[in-house]
């Protein structure tokens, strides 16, 4: 298969833990993005990579929350000290124009 | 700044009956526009896309024209099935911006019933 994937798909975490996602883009996409996605609304972009340029953060995206994408390969997202507003889906796309490939999401829980 | 407005769901329909799905935008510029898909249990699947005035994005039966002079990007399918039961967001994508993000609508639930 030759999609978008991340990992982990399921993850639940107490208050004031850190967790990681990582994503795998189509490995011909140079572009790569984070959104967010809460129960019943659409995504909501947090942040984009050129290569491994981050070239643009959402005011979304707060200073517990840190992207990279060291290679211009994979991205990780990290949350630190996560809060309950924090649980949603965490989705990921990449692409080479426009027309963005999206990734399953990790399903974050925090409790 | 740019924003996406859809219908609000659930829209539910019988099997083969015509469907619309109303989408509207506000955007500086000249946005390419988009459908996504997203079934049960899935991630978000691009149906279909349109870049410029007059053009008509299509796919799996489904139709969707960017109409300039009134900002909008309705969805259509001329009979639906069972299988088409999911929610459907419309985003557009800014010109000139350097990133391409998505802006996404609400998602419209569509239910098509047997």
């Amino acid at each position: 298969d030759t999609g978008v994937s991340q990992d982990p798909r399921h993850k639940i975490t107490k208050r004031g833990q850190n967790v990681t996602f990582r994503c795998d883009p189509i490995s011909e996409h140079n572009r790569l993005y984070w959104y967010r996605q809460t129960l019943g609304q659409g995504p909501e972009f947090l942040t984009y990579f050129q290569n491994e340029a981050q070239l643009e953060k959402s005011r979304l995206l707060s200073d517990r929350f840190s992207a990279e994408r060291p290679k211009g390969s994979f991205s990780t997202l990290e949350i630190q000290r996560t809060e309950q507003g924090d649980s949603a889906m965490y989705l990921c796309a990449s692409s080479l124009e426009r027309g963005q490939f999206f990734g399953p999401g990790t399903r974050l829980t925090v409790l | 700044g740019d924003s996406v407005t859809q219908m609000e769901g659930p829209v539910t329909l019988s099997e083969e009956a015509f469907l619309t799905i109303n989408c509207t935008y506000t955007a500086t510029g000249y946005p390419s526009l988009f459908w996504y898909v997203q079934y049960p249990g899935e991630g978000l699947q691009l149906l279909l896309k349109a870049t410029k005035a007059d053009d008509k994005g299509s796919n799996k039966g489904f139709e969707a024209t960017y109409r300039k002079e009134t900002t909008s990007f309705h969805l259509e399918k001329g009979s639906v099935q069972v299988s088409d039961s999911a929610v459907y967001f419309c985003a557009l994508s800014s010109r000139g911006g350097a990133t391409n993000k998505l802006i996404f609508g609400t998602g419209t639930l569509l239910a098509v019933q047997p």
